[in-house]
């Protein structure tokens, strides 16, 4: 089966570091997105992870590995824009994504 | 430049009606989608095409079918609609080269809700 697991919620101050982590189960792996969702907009692309280790791109990072199904975002300097949810999404055959349930943070001056 | 764009952006129906969405993209992908969002912003996947043709169908109910007139455009009707059916619905498109998995670019989305 499909499983993609991260938590709920999350709150962090501005200026600060925050993780978010996303543990998956899938039949097959060709890959790991991240996505960031504002609300009421649509999800946009943030990073993709295929092979271990950690992709940096100015203030995230994404980190993957693949023997643990683990991954997490890192997302340093926090702005209040970052306030957004965090969808993690697995690929198991080509151009296929399962999605998790999203992480909620809320950052606070 | 809008890359996906959907229509409408909201939709207000009463059950038993049947309504379309449409989506485009003008990107030069080969593979779009369409997912749906319910209120617990779960995000799951419903359909994807590849130059027209059919490649992912999720367990979707008889009442949702899609159609690809064109590779750039997907458009998703329901039939007989449901209290159940009310969610956001988006729209996505990838390079969708066969063996690779490529990013997906959203589309606006489409809140439906049905009465």
């Amino acid at each position: 089966g499909q499983n993609i697991d991260q938590p709920t919620e999350m709150t962090a101050t501005e200026g600060a570091i925050v993780q978010i982590n996303c543990t998956y189960q899938t039949s097959g792996f060709n890959g790991l997105f991240w996505y960031q969702q504002h609300a009421g907009e649509a999800p946009t692309f943030l990073s993709y992870n295929v092979l271990d280790g950690l992709e940096e791109k100015g203030r995230f990072s994404s980190f993957l590995s693949r023997s643990k199904g683990y991954s997490y975002l890192l997302l340093k300097e926090l702005q209040m824009k970052d306030s957004a949810s965090y969808l993690c999404a697995v690929s198991p055959p080509p151009d296929k994504l399962i999605f998790g349930t999203g992480t909620r943070l809320q950052v606070f001056p | 430049d809008t890359a996906v764009s959907q229509t409408p952006k909201y939709l207000v129906t009463q059950m038993g009606n049947d309504k379309s969405i449409k989506c485009e993209q003008n990107l030069g992908h080969d593979t779009m989608y369409w997912y749906k969002q319910d209120s617990k912003k779960f995000l799951k996947i419903m359909f994807s095409y590849n130059n027209k043709e059919l490649i992912i169908n999720e367990t979707v109910p008889n009442r949702f079918s899609p159609k690809s007139p064109d590779k750039a455009h997907l458009n998703l009707h329901i039939n007989s609609l449901e209290l159940g059916d009310s969610a956001v619905y988006f729209c996505a498109s990838s390079q969708g080269q066969g063996g690779r998995t490529d990013t997906q670019y959203f589309g606006p989305g489409t809140r439906l809700t049905v009465l």
